[in-house]
């Protein structure tokens, strides 16, 4: 069973609010990644890091920040909250290195209002 | 950025019935993985592969890497309810280190 957590699973929010999104794994996994899903529809990479300090942009452009101060710790940021950003958004984590299998979190269902 | 098409979109089977999925690239993977998704929760990692033409089983799962490299396939057999979900395939490119995720097989399991 994978130990990845995000907080909170539901989130509704007016338009114009700062947001973070939590998500800490606790298998000690160097990698961890942020993907945006729309109900139903396929998994777009936004964020991902290989380690402490180390961040990189995915493939769907964002307007999210994220930040890796520890190796358990990769929280999402949204400075200000649009319901152009009304999603489904989830954090994994991996080993690293070569052939390793990435473990999800249960998801953060944000709703802005 | 790469693309992994997958085949068939949806499936609308009987209970008991086997499934053939697929996941197609232009690029090469280095690794191919096979992920279920209930409504409203992450994606379950269900198969992992590491070599071109490894074929490896979960239960009633069956997933072989492709010999190229830029596919893969996914094999239920004797269907039951609680099959029904949204299958993912995700390739993971040594050249880039991300994990890129397919297009999704919608499945539906009739009793």
């Amino acid at each position: 069973e994978a130990d990845i957590y995000q907080t909170p699973r539901y989130l509704v929010i007016g338009t114009g609010k700062k947001i973070t999104l939590e998500c800490s794994q606790t298998m000690g996994h160097d990698k961890m990644y942020w993907y945006q899903q729309d109900p139903g529809m396929e998994l777009h990479l936004i964020h991902y890091s290989y380690g402490v300090n180390s961040t990189e942009k995915g493939d769907l452009s964002s307007e999210s920040t994220v930040s890796r101060i520890r190796t358990e710790h990769f929280p999402l940021t949204l400075e200000s909250a649009r319901p152009s950003h009304t999603s489904q958004y989830l954090c994994a984590s991996s080993l690293g290195g070569r052939g390793t299998e990435a473990f999800f979190g249960q998801g953060t269902r944000l709703t802005v209002v | 950025g790469q693309q992994l098409n997958q085949s068939p979109q949806s499936m609308f089977i009987q209970e008991g019935e086997d499934v053939s999925m697929n996941c197609t690239s232009s690029s090469i993977f280095n690794t191919w993985l096979w992920y279920k998704q209930d409504p409203g929760e992450g994606p379950v990692l269900l198969i992992a592969l590491y070599k071109a033409g490894e074929l490896t089983s979960n239960g009633r799962l069956t997933a072989q890497f492709g010999i190229t490299r830029k596919d893969s396939f996914l094999n239920i057999s004797a269907s039951i309810p609680s099959d029904v979900g949204i299958y993912f395939c995700a390739g993971l490119s040594y050249n880039t280190d991300k994990l890129i995720f397919g297009t999704g097989t919608r499945l539906q399991v009739f009793p």
